[in-house]
């Protein structure tokens, strides 16, 4: 157990409808990291929240984005959702910067039909 | 032609061999990861190298920074070490990945 948790585990919906996933990091962890992996893709990184603030931003979509709350734990909004949306999306923390050792929450997977 | 290319795509091993899987850059980094992704999806972090090299129980991890170069070794291979192992590099505030190397470690 990594101590990052992941809600909800599965989600299914369909296309054009928004949802959040959400975060919860290790404690103490003050960068927290989106990932999306789909089977043709692979990983790809997303967004990364230090303390609340944008730090660093991947391959993330417009119709995607994300905060960091005050009590550290994230949430990940995808609206307008395409079929090519269906994928895995982890969460990972870290104590400060992108070069600290990341600990993974067990993702969310995300269907959309 | 991806910046992170992994090699092998596909391994399989006897229980007990020595296992090399091997990540080339293209880019310009500042750390590079090797993840371990078990077969349920759950992912976990194995090393992170600026340079040189890294060990931990029976996996070591080095680093040639003017080769470009990683490679992540197992000793003693076991069939629990059978996953998909992935190598990212960190390119300024960026993380890119390979495609991973799915491991099988046969009894």
């Amino acid at each position: 157990d990594s101590g990052v948790t992941q809600t909800p585990k599965h989600l299914i919906t369909a296309t054009g409808q928004r949802v959040t996933l959400r975060c919860s990091p290790r404690s103490g962890d003050l960068s927290v990291y989106w990932y999306q992996q789909s089977l043709d893709q692979g990983l790809q990184f997303l967004i990364q929240y230090y303390n609340g603030e944008e730090r660093a931003k991947g391959n993330i979509l417009e119709r995607f984005s994300a905060q960091q709350f005050p009590d550290l734990h994230s949430e990940l909004n995808l609206s307008s959702l395409e079929l090519g949306d269906s994928a895995l999306y982890f969460c990972a923390s870290s104590p400060r910067q992108i070069t600290d050792t990341q600990y993974f929450g067990p993702g969310t997977r995300l269907t959309v039909l | 032609k991806n910046e992170v290319e992994q090699s092998p795509q596909n391994l399989t091993a006897q229980e007990g061999e020595f296992i090399t899987i091997n990540c080339s850059y293209s880019v310009g980094i500042s750390a590079l990861h090797w993840l371990q992704q078990h077969p349920g999806g759950g992912i976990v972090s194995l090393f992170m190298l600026s340079s040189g090299k890294k060990k931990h129980g029976r996996l070591i991890a080095t680093i040639n920074i003017q080769e470009k170069h990683s490679s992540l070794h197992i000793t003693a291979s076991h069939p629990r070490d059978s996953a998909v192992y992935i190598c990212a590099v960190r390119v300024n505030n960026d993380m890119r990945f390979g495609a991973g190397t799915r491991l099988t470690v046969k009894p």
